[in-house]
């Protein structure tokens, strides 16, 4: 159980596109659910939780009207990266857990995004 | 600041050994204390959970948890090449939103 899934796993576009990743709770409802954002050899990085029914609430640093997110459902949160550039270019990685304070988060498999 | 501290490594342990990995928490409020793994290139994977003291066992997996310490553990038995990961521990506190507080992980090598 609790499986997320994540779409697409992969996108590769020109400069100055804009890309939508979508992340689905396969086999719970999920009210919130996290975006994070991994370059390299590097930690995890949270950029803004996403709230069922509300605005995402965004980490510090993170533009948000460049990463536009929508969870209009409750297994069903996107993420749209407007006009992407290079240095966009990022492993973007998806979360959500089952309701409850001791249940854990699931992740999704990720997209890696490469803006040429 | 909610801060989640790990030993970023490389541990590197001999095939069929134990591996240790450790992990401090500075908020007290914590309830919740995961370990994830995540191969290169590849998105985390729960492989523990652990909400109160003592030792946790799946496999050959053990999970320690001292809260008064703010000590969270994996001990990894029989260590094997495909366990060379790293290995994140992650701390979720009380509140609204539930978000898990990362450390940087420890990259563990089994040699064969």
């Amino acid at each position: 159980g609790a499986v997320v899934s994540q779409h697409p796993s992969w996108v590769i576009c020109k400069s100055g596109t804009s890309v939508k990743i979508e992340c689905r709770s396969l086999d719970f409802q999920a009210t919130t659910m996290f975006w994070y954002r991994q370059f390299p050899k590097q930690s995890l990085m949270l950029m803004a939780t996403s709230n069922e029914g509300s605005k995402a609430t965004y980490e510090q640093g993170v533009e948000k009207d460049k990463f536009l997110i929508n969870h209009a459902s409750l297994t069903l949160s996107t993420l749209t990266v407007t006009s992407a550039h290079p240095e966009d270019s990022s492993f973007y990685i998806c979360s959500a857990y089952p309701a409850g304070v001791y249940q854990p988060q699931h992740f999704g498999d990720g997209t890696r995004l490469s803006i040429l | 600041q909610k801060e989640v501290e790990q030993n970023s490594g490389p541990l590197s342990v001999p095939e069929g050994a134990i591996a240790s990995l450790n992990c401090t928490y500075s908020d007290r409020g914590s309830q919740s204390f995961f370990w994830y793994r995540q191969y290169s290139g590849k998105s985390p994977e729960l492989i523990m959970s652990i909400y109160s003291n003592g030792d946790k066992e799946d496999g050959r997996f053990t999970a320690q948890l001292n809260k008064a310490s703010q000590y969270v553990s994996l001990l990894i038995r029989d260590s094997q090449p495909s366990d060379s990961a790293t290995y994140l521990c992650a701390v979720k506190s009380g509140g609204s939103n539930y978000k898990l507080t990362f450390g940087k992980g420890t990259l563990l090598t089994v040699n064969p």
